[in-house]
């Protein structure tokens, strides 16, 4: 089964340096995702991804961040300079359609910021 | 604005015990709803979902309802297994309502006991 892939699984950072966090969504799928868990808290959305621009983004997604399609096939979350409180799980997610299609997590890149 | 509550972790039971973890829901909008879950190391996986009141979402084994007039989506499973051992997470979208992302509860640890 075709599955959400993501590289790396672990990333370890220093503040205020960036990061670029990727993901390979399914192939026909057209909704990209972003999403973030900090250790013990809830799965929070960032921002979502349709037709090569951000159709929405949550309070959490600042200028700190960016995501882009830069060939058609990966799927990049950017943060340009980070803080301590970046720490997270990040999880890419895609859907072939918008409405009530589920979406397809990929196993998440673990960011720790020290 | 939206909002799942799910019960706090971790739920520890033994073997072919009957498991619930309660899920209730705020929406301003008409929901779909869903139950994630998120084996050791893995992403999140869809496990069962409805997308309208008195729907019952099932799969492998487990089922939930879709209850309006109390606003749950309780996830029940007859008999449980070790191999059901994971973080569920129940959450709704709201894309009715103009919500491209998915809102998630705190996730509820299981653990089973052989």
């Amino acid at each position: 089964e075709p599955e959400v892939t993501q590289t790396p699984s672990h990333q370890v950072t220093q503040m205020g340096q960036e990061v670029i966090l990727r993901c390979v969504p399914i192939s026909n799928h057209l909704y990209f995702y972003w999403y973030r868990q900090i250790l013990g808290q809830k799965v929070e959305f960032l921002v979502s991804f349709y037709n090569n621009e951000i159709s929405e983004k949550s309070e959490i997604f600042d200028d700190q961040f960016s995501v882009e399609r830069p060939d058609g096939s990966n799927f990049t979350l950017k943060i340009r300079s980070t803080k301590l409180e970046d720490s997270a799980m990040y999880f890419c997610a895609s859907s072939s359609t918008r409405m009530d299609s589920p979406l397809h997590f990929g196993n998440g890149t673990r960011l720790t910021v020290t | 604005g939206n909002s799942v509550t799910q019960m706090e972790g971790p739920v520890t039971l033994s073997e072919e015990a009957f498991l619930t973890i309660n899920c209730t829901y705020t929406a301003t909008g008409y929901p779909s709803l869903f139950w994630y879950v998120q084996y050791p190391g893995e992403g999140l996986q869809l496990l069962l979902k409805a997308t309208k009141a008195d729907d019952k979402g099932s799969n492998k084994g487990f089922e939930a309802t879709y209850r309006k007039e109390t606003t749950s989506f309780h996830l029940e499973k007859g008999s449980v297994q070790v191999s059901d051992s994971a973080v569920y997470f129940c959450a709704l979208s709201d894309q009715r309502g103009g919500a491209d992302g998915l809102t998630f509860g705190k996730g509820t640890h299981l653990i089973i006991q052989p």
